[in-house]
């Protein structure tokens, strides 16, 4: 089993439509939680970071972490075509002095105005 | 601005060639990080360092090699032993701590 699981879709939605961004991961000593955006042909950006359980909002953007499950959760309200890219989620461990990020495949949304 | 910069944006090597990828930081990051990114495998860590004149292998190493001389700069060489060079290439930092990668713009490189 991969540490971390994500969709890689491809995901399409309408513009203004919800979208919900999933990943799963099997290690229970993830305690940071990230949600990348990239473009197509760029670096990945950081859009979200959250610790242990719990929700953060900012602005459209809702990032959702539920350890007892081991999942999380991204959503996009409002989706706008420029929200179109590849959604990476990241994760890393509390202890030791391991600071490397393990990441998600990435989930591709295309947003049709 | 504080930030990574690549370079070059495109890079084209010739078989049995090496080749050098630069990666300048001026965040002042302990931290350094060498991804490779192919279609459908998501990102894959070549080599990373955490500080200057120490660096590890990433789960992808082989045919690869870096330095890290100063704080600034984390230079990867592709080397004629790595067998399917082309892919986009990225670099990242962070403070070392718990916190999240910066990335550079990525260099693709293509074997011709």
């Amino acid at each position: 089993q991969k540490e971390v699981e994500q969709d890689p879709g491809p995901l399409s939605v309408p513009e203004g439509a919800i979208v919900s961004l999933n990943c799963t991961y099997s290690n229970s000593a993830f305690q940071y939680f990230m949600w990348y955006r990239q473009y197509s042909r760029k670096g990945p950006e950081l859009l979200m970071y959250t610790y242990s359980s719990g929700n953060k909002e900012d602005g459209r953007f809702t990032a959702q972490v539920d350890k007892s499950s081991k999942y999380i959760s991204l959503f996009i309200r409002d989706s706008q075509p420029s929200d179109s890219a590849t959604y990476l989620c990241a994760m890393i461990g509390s202890g030791g002095s391991n600071y490397k990020l393990t990441f998600g495949k990435g989930t591709l949304l295309t947003v049709n105005p | 601005d504080g930030g990574i910069t690549q370079s070059p944006k495109y890079l084209f090597r010739k078989e049995g060639q090496n080749v050098t990828l630069s990666c300048e930081q001026n965040l002042n990051h302990d931290a350094m990080y060498w991804y490779r990114q192919d279609p459908g495998q998501g990102l894959r860590l070549i080599y990373y360092s955490q500080i200057v004149n120490d660096f590890q292998k990433g789960d992808i190493a082989e045919g690869y090699s870096v330095s890290r001389e100063k704080k600034e700069s984390f230079p990867l060489t592709v080397t004629s032993a790595q067998k399917n060079p082309t892919a986009f290439y990225l670099c990242a930092s962070n403070t070392g701590a718990r916190d999240g990668y910066t990335f550079g713009s990525g260099t693709r490189l293509t074997v011709v």
